[in-house]
């Protein structure tokens, strides 16, 4: 089973600054997609971005971007211009193309905005 | 609203009773998912859908969690002579199919069942 790793359990970062979040994973698949999910207290999970591991370009949302490194099977979260509203749990997640639909999820990294 | 829809918001048990947990899925979402989320812990899948049927319920701890979706739209997960182990937010999610194009699993906000 494919397992995802979030090494940061907290961040911290000031509005309108930049912040990183870590996510690796162990597969022996060359194909799958990769979430990033988002839980604020309403505990329900918005997905901000994802990525297709065949393609080279790193995915983009507005102020969200991923450095995906396919080699390393590293996927971090790179969330520019901080807010307020962007205070919440952090989930990286990993999906199998061709041997199950099932999200596997790391433990998460709570992320705390400061003004 | 066109989102995923669970309910109950909250349940209370006692040990030892039986609970459903209900989900409504996206309209036209062909796909179902169920996760648990203990806490601190992201979700773990537990059973998911492909209509009416349940394609993968390798995620069920035991036999006391069964979970159908008779129509192909709102499921029912069933949870048999509860245990306090089994307190968690139980998540569902739905996916327009399980190929590629469909693959992106829109979640509902859950149900936190806590048994005393």
């Amino acid at each position: 089973a494919q397992t995802v790793t979030q090494s940061q359990p907290e961040m911290s970062v000031q509005e309108a600054e930049t912040v990183t979040l870590s996510c690796t994973y162990d597969t022996s698949e060359s194909d799958y997609y990769l979430f990033w999910y988002k839980q604020p207290p309403s505990r329900q999970m918005i997905l901000v971005i994802r990525q297709e591991a065949y393609k080279q370009q790193n995915a983009t949302e507005n102020r969200f971007s991923v450095n995906f490194q396919k080699a390393a099977k590293s996927f971090s979260l790179k969330i520019s211009d901080s807010q307020l509203g962007d205070a919440a749990m952090y989930f990286c997640a990993y999906r199998s193309s061709n041997s199950g639909y099932a999200l596997n999820f790391g433990k998460g990294t709570s992320l705390l905005v400061t003004p | 609203g066109a989102g995923v829809s669970q309910t109950p918001s909250n349940k209370v048990t006692e040990k030892g009773k039986y609970v459903e947990l209900r989900c409504d899925p996206i309209s036209g979402h062909t796909a179902l998912y169920w996760y648990r989320q203990s806490l601190g812990q992201g979700p773990e899948f537990l059973i998911y859908f492909q209509g009416t049927g349940a394609a993968d319920d390798s995620g069920l701890p035991n036999d006391r969690f069964f979970a159908v979706r008779p129509e192909g739209s709102v499921s029912t997960l069933k949870i048999q002579r509860t245990e306090r182990g089994d307190s968690a937010v139980y998540l569902c999610a739905s996916s327009l199919g399980l190929l590629a194009g469909g693959q992106v699993q829109f979640f509902g906000p859950g149900t936190r069942l806590t048994v005393l």
